[in-house]
């Protein structure tokens, strides 16, 4: 199994409609990470959670909210899809307490998000 | 703020040819740099890192890049390319950023090999 488990998979929505997608890892790794994917642009942040105590935005939060349920599991909420949600969302974990603390992500498959 | 730009949204290589994925960075303090490949539908995994220990790093399936602080560049590279190379890799910064770290990921080159 996954250490990282990201579901749906897949999804396809209509405008307007909400839209969970949800993370959950067994890495025990306190930092949580969601990311979209969108060709020619790379991957950008959206949310991140240091702890289950703590949420971030990221640099294109705007239409997104997040809850972090546990240490395991991260949810990303979009209230009211649109067209230009539609991507690829990944969520990430990384752990600052394996010796060098630098960053490195461990990632889910990824949820391919259709928003017509 | 620190940013990351990939030269080359595609690259095309001969199978057995060298493979050359082009990276540099902006940063103000010794960044932690990473390079990350991304089979199709798949999520995406570490292919190596650059934390200062040494400017070399060797990764995984044979790449290796060069850290080279007075041209900001991480390239990848690999002397000979596999037909089970071709993937997108993604270039990464991370920043620092309170408690922990941000990575910052270049657009992304998409690597073909041709038999």
């Amino acid at each position: 199994d996954a250490d990282v488990t990201q579901t749906p998979r897949n999804r396809i929505t209509k405008t307007g409609k909400r839209i969970m997608l949800e993370c959950s890892q067994t890495k025990g790794h306190d930092r949580m990470y969601w990311y979209r994917q969108d060709p020619g642009l790379g991957l950008r942040l959206i949310y991140y959670s240091f702890d289950v105590k703590d949420i971030n935005k990221g640099e294109i939060s705007d239409g997104y909210s997040v809850s972090r349920q546990a240490q395991a599991k991260f949810s990303l909420s979009l209230e009211s899809a649109i067209p230009n949600q539609t991507a690829l969302y990944f969520c990430a974990t990384s752990d600052p307490w394996t010796g060098a603390d630098t960053g490195e992500l461990f990632f889910g498959e990824g949820s391919r998000l259709t928003v017509l | 703020a620190q940013s990351v730009t990939q030269l080359g949204s595609h690259v095309s290589v001969s199978e057995g040819a060298l493979v050359l994925l082009r990276c540099n960075y902006s940063s103000s303090v010794p960044p932690y740099l990473f390079w990350y490949v991304q089979y199709p539908n798949q999520g995406l995994q570490l292919l190596l890192k650059y934390t200062s220990a040494a400017t070399l790093v060797k990764g995984i399936n044979g790449f290796e890049a060069e850290f080279k602080k007075s041209e900001t560049s991480f390239h990848l590279t690999k002397p000979s390319a596999h037909m089970s190379d071709a993937a997108e890799y993604f270039c990464a910064v991370s920043d620092q950023l309170g408690g922990g770290f941000k990575t910052i990921f270049g657009a992304g080159t998409r690597l073909f090999v041709k038999a």
